[in-house]
């Protein structure tokens, strides 16, 4: 069965520095995406980044990366320069590719970030 | 391109009655999905439609139903409501470019209360 799991309830960062928040993911397809989306208080869920289980590099969006480690079943997402505007609850997801859940997404519990001036 | 939207934005009602929501995906995406996020449970997958078929669905009772219309909107129905009802609903559409992995893009959601 298909599960990310999100060890970091909540997470502070100093204003401009940099941040890495975990995600570790469990699935036997060996087609699946991974996303991170980023919610604020307003509710509304902001895709940030994709990494596709067959990308040889580690995606990156502006001041977004993910470190995709294949082999530990790792995609963490890495902010750097952080803002205040960056403060807000962040979830890893995972969509399968092939097989009964083919499409179905799965998210983590989600990880609180908040960013002090 | 307009993104995702779903109405209506706030909903109240009452044990026993039935509420219908919906969205509207992004333009030429074809599938549209529908999530529950509740405090306790965090976002659970309920269904999946493309092209007016439903490919997936998840764990909840036969209350939780939809549809989608040839042109892609969707609405999802939720019958009896029960207080555990109360939730974030929320609408995701993607275009089928990578097969079961494509991206979600969502909309604001639907906050609906159950007293």
């Amino acid at each position: 069965a298909q599960k990310i799991t999100q060890t970091q309830p909540g997470m502070f960062v100093q204003e401009k520095e940099a941040v890495t928040l975990d995600c570790t993911y469990d699935t036997s397809d060996p087609s699946y995406g991974l996303f991170w989306y980023k919610q604020p208080s307003s509710g509304e869920m902001i895709f940030l980044i994709y990494q596709g289980s067959y990308d040889q590099q580690n995606a990156t969006e502006g001041r977004y990366s993910l470190n995709f480690q294949k082999a530990r079943k790792s995609a963490n997402l890495v902010i750097s320069a952080s803002q205040l505007g960056d403060s807000a609850m962040y979830f890893c997801a995972m969509r399968e590719g092939r097989g009964t859940n083919a499409g179905k997404s799965t998210f983590g519990d989600g990880t609180t970030l908040t960013v002090k001036p | 391109k307009a993104g995702v939207t779903q109405t209506p934005r706030y909903l109240i009602k009452t044990r026993g009655q039935q509420v219908t929501l919906s969205c509207s995906p992004i333009s030429g995406h074809r599938s549209v999905s529908w999530y529950q996020q509740t405090p306790g449970q965090g976002l659970q997958f309920l269904f999946e439609y493309f092209s007016e078929t439903q490919r997936n669905k998840g764990n909840f009772p036969g209350r939780f139903s939809g549809r989608q219309f040839s042109n892609s909107r969707s609405e999802m129905n939720v019958s009896t409501l029960e207080l555990g009802d109360s939730a974030l609903y929320l609408c995701a559409s993607s275009s089928p470019d990578r097969g079961g992995t494509d991206t979600q893009y969502f909309g604001p959601g639907t906050r609906l209360t159950v007293l």
